[in-house]
């Protein structure tokens, strides 16, 4: 079955202490992104990869990290979480390299509380 | 930036009514994307239209797209309780690879 999948689902945490969420999609996709989710804003980019090593910034980048060292996945990283990081996180992926220009495949979501 | 803003922020209607919400950008885009969003799961995309598109119609969905009122609309036609979810807009502006997302609306239809 196509899809993206996400790990954890769901996570409590405390400030500053590092952790990955991991995303991986078997579609063999070019374009994969992270998005985070808060009420009232709709979801917001946090960084973009078009292709194996490309990554760039989305909207919100700051205190997060993200590495594509293989095309099928593209972990988030939070090296020093804090509360504001608190959200509904969001990994995507689309076929080609300017994936914006198509749909886009959505994970189930990570809800991380960060203490 | 927020780029995409649906309107109402919120809808409820009767089971067989239409659902019609708005979403309006500020820069010229690419193509602008419709998604659905079911309490606590991912987004599912519904509909994409390319700016030098009108109108794209996928079984019970319409969309229209106005580029020089910056502007496009999600119709539900005959709705059901299995629409009841948020719907977002999100667009893709030109010579740019981010899709900007609006804050979404909520429809909840009523049996």
């Amino acid at each position: 079955e196509a899809q993206v999948t996400q790990n954890p689902r769901y996570l409590i945490t405390v400030t500053g202490k590092k952790l990955t969420v991991t995303c991986s999609q078997n579609m063999n996709h070019e374009y994969m992104s992270w998005y985070r989710q808060d009420p009232g804003l709709g979801l917001r980019q946090i960084y973009y990869s078009m292709n194996v090593e490309v990554t760039d910034k989305g909207d919100v980048p700051e205190g997060y990290k993200v590495s594509r060292k293989e095309k099928r996945n593209f972990p988030l990283i939070l090296e020093s979480p804090s509360p504001n990081q608190t959200s509904l996180y969001f990994c995507a992926s689309s076929p080609q390299p300017t994936g914006v220009n198509q749909p886009q495949h959505f994970g189930d979501g990570t809800r991380l509380s960060i203490l | 930036s927020q780029q995409g803003e649906e309107d109402p922020q919120a809808l409820s209607i009767q089971e067989g009514e239409n659902a019609t919400m708005n979403c309006s950008y500020k820069t010229s885009i690419n193509n602008l994307q419709w998604y659905r969003q079911n309490s606590g799961r991912g987004l599912v995309h519904l509909i994409l239209i390319r700016s030098n598109e009108r109108e794209k119609h996928s079984g019970r969905l319409r969309v229209t797209l106005d580029t020089s009122k910056k502007s496009s609309s999600l119709l539900i036609t005959a709705s059901r309780a299995a629409d009841t979810a948020s719907y977002f807009c999100a667009t893709a502006t030109i010579n740019d690879y981010k899709l900007s997302f609006g804050a979404g609306t909520t429809v909840t239809v009523r049996a």
